[in-house]
Parts: structure tokens; C-alpha cells; sequence
């Protein structure tokens, strides 16, 4: 089964961007991901979808500061003019035949 | 709008059951797929389970797997999870979510606020 990784925490600046990154194992780098966002106290909410071309489809509602790319077995969420509740835990989420699998989550600080 | 409602959750002792009930609305839930998800506390998010739309197809976390029974009743547009012989390392928020799509293939798009099941003696 597919195995997502993530780094723990990132940092950026208030009105600056950042790249978050979710790397798929080796045998998977063709994998749809999907990323989520949980903001402190809330439920996870639904980001995008994110496929290996770097062809993304958002979820409702998401801001055009949200965006998605690709490079061979990393897929890339980058937010661009931070914003203070733009500070969230963010997943990145790979399915397969009856699994589902969740990486454990980049910590994202807004400075 | 898409509505998901969890309840059913408490404490419970170790090797006790319980289940877990989502409510859902604002969608034709016959037509998706859903899954429950947990996060124990202070950490990331477990897939626990995933049914399919018509409940054929099914599958279970390794974790869970022989304790837990995921199900639902597109009569009621609900979901459930019977949990059984429950252990300490169970602590978790259940969250219900959606996929979206009929199938367990697709990515989850909805979620609930969760419910929480804490297994303490």
C-alpha cells in the first residue's frame, strides 16, 4: 500500500508564500493525493485534489491563494499571500484498492 | 450544504463497545461513498474504515480490523461504527466524512466535527 510523508512543521511570513511538500513511496509516484486543511480546534476541511500531472481540482470555497503542483513522486501545496488563518495543520491524503492513507501532517506557523 | 453529524461518543472502558452514529444531509448520500477517520489527541489523522455506496465494498484499518464494523442505512442517510473490545490506544476524535465519489477510490471532500470516544478504566 502507498505510503505519504510529510515534513513536520514549515514557517513563513505574514503576505509572503510557502511551498508544502508530500512525498509518495517508491511504486506510487502516480498517485492522486488530496490535500487538507485543519485549522486549530476545527474540523479537517477539504483543499483540492491533486493529480501527478499537476492538475488540480479545488474543493468549494477554497481561495485562489491555494494552488497545486507536481514533480515526479512529490506533490506540492503552495499558499501564496499568507494570511494569519492560513496558520493550520495541513494533510495530504493517498487512496488504494479498500485503503486509505493519511500523512502525518505539516505544522504550518504564519509569522 | 453538506451537513455530517457524529454522536455516540463517551467513555468507555477498556474491552467495552460502543457505536458511533453521522447523521448526514444536503446530498444524496446513496450516491457516495464515506468513511470514518479518527484523531487521537495531540496527534495526525488514522483512516479507520471506508463503505462503499451500497455497502459492497468495505475496508478496515489494520488497527481496527475484527473489532470494528462499519455500516449504514441509505434508508436514513446514515452512517455507523460498531466498536468493539475497545482498548486505551482507541482515544480518539471519529470523524464521518464523505468521498468524493460512489466508490471507496476517490478522496474524502466533507467532513464532520467529530465525536469523541475516550477508553479509560
Amino acid at each position: 500500500q502507498p505510503v505519504v510523508t510529510q515534513s513536520s512543521s514549515a514557517s513563513a511570513s505574514l503576505r509572503s508564500s510557502v511551498k508544502l511538500t508530500c512525498t509518495l513511496s517508491s511504486g506510487h509516484s502516480s498517485y492522486i493525493i488530496a490535500w487538507h486543511q485543519q485549522q486549530p480546534g476545527k474540523a479537517p476541511r477539504y483543499l483540492m485534489k491533486l493529480e501527478g500531472s499537476g492538475s488540480y481540482d479545488k474543493g468549494s470555497g477554497v481561495p485562489d491563494r491555494f494552488s497545486g503542483s507536481s514533480s515526479g513522486a512529490d506533490r506540492y501545496l503552495t499558499v501564496s499571500n499568507l494570511q494569519s488563518e492560513d496558520e493550520a495543520d495541513y494533510y495530504c491524503e493517498t487512496w488504494d484498492s479498500n485503503t486509505r492513507v493519511f500523512g502525518g501532517g505539516t505544522r504550518l506557523t504564519v509569522l | 450544504e453538506v451537513q455530517l453529524a457524529e454522536s455516540g461518543g463517551g467513555v468507555v472502558r477498556p474491552g467495552g463497545s460502543l457505536r458511533l452514529s453521522c447523521a448526514a444531509s444536503g446530498f444524496t448520500f446513496d450516491d457516495y461513498g464515506m468513511s470514518w477517520v479518527r484523531q487521537a489527541p495531540g496527534k495526525g489523522l488514522e483512516w479507520v474504515s471506508d463503505i462503499n455506496w451500497n455497502g459492497g465494498n468495505i475496508g478496515y484499518a489494520d488497527s481496527v480490523k475484527g473489532r470494528f464494523t462499519i455500516s449504514r442505512d441509505n434508508a436514513k442517510n446514515s452512517l455507523y461504527l460498531q466498536m468493539n473490545s475497545l482498548r486505551a490506544e482507541d482515544t480518539a476524535l471519529y470523524h464521518c466524512a464523505r468521498s468524493a465519489g460512489y466508490s471507496n477510490n476517490w478522496n474524502l471532500d466533507y467532513w464532520g466535527q467529530g465525536t469523541l470516544v475516550t477508553v479509560s478504566s
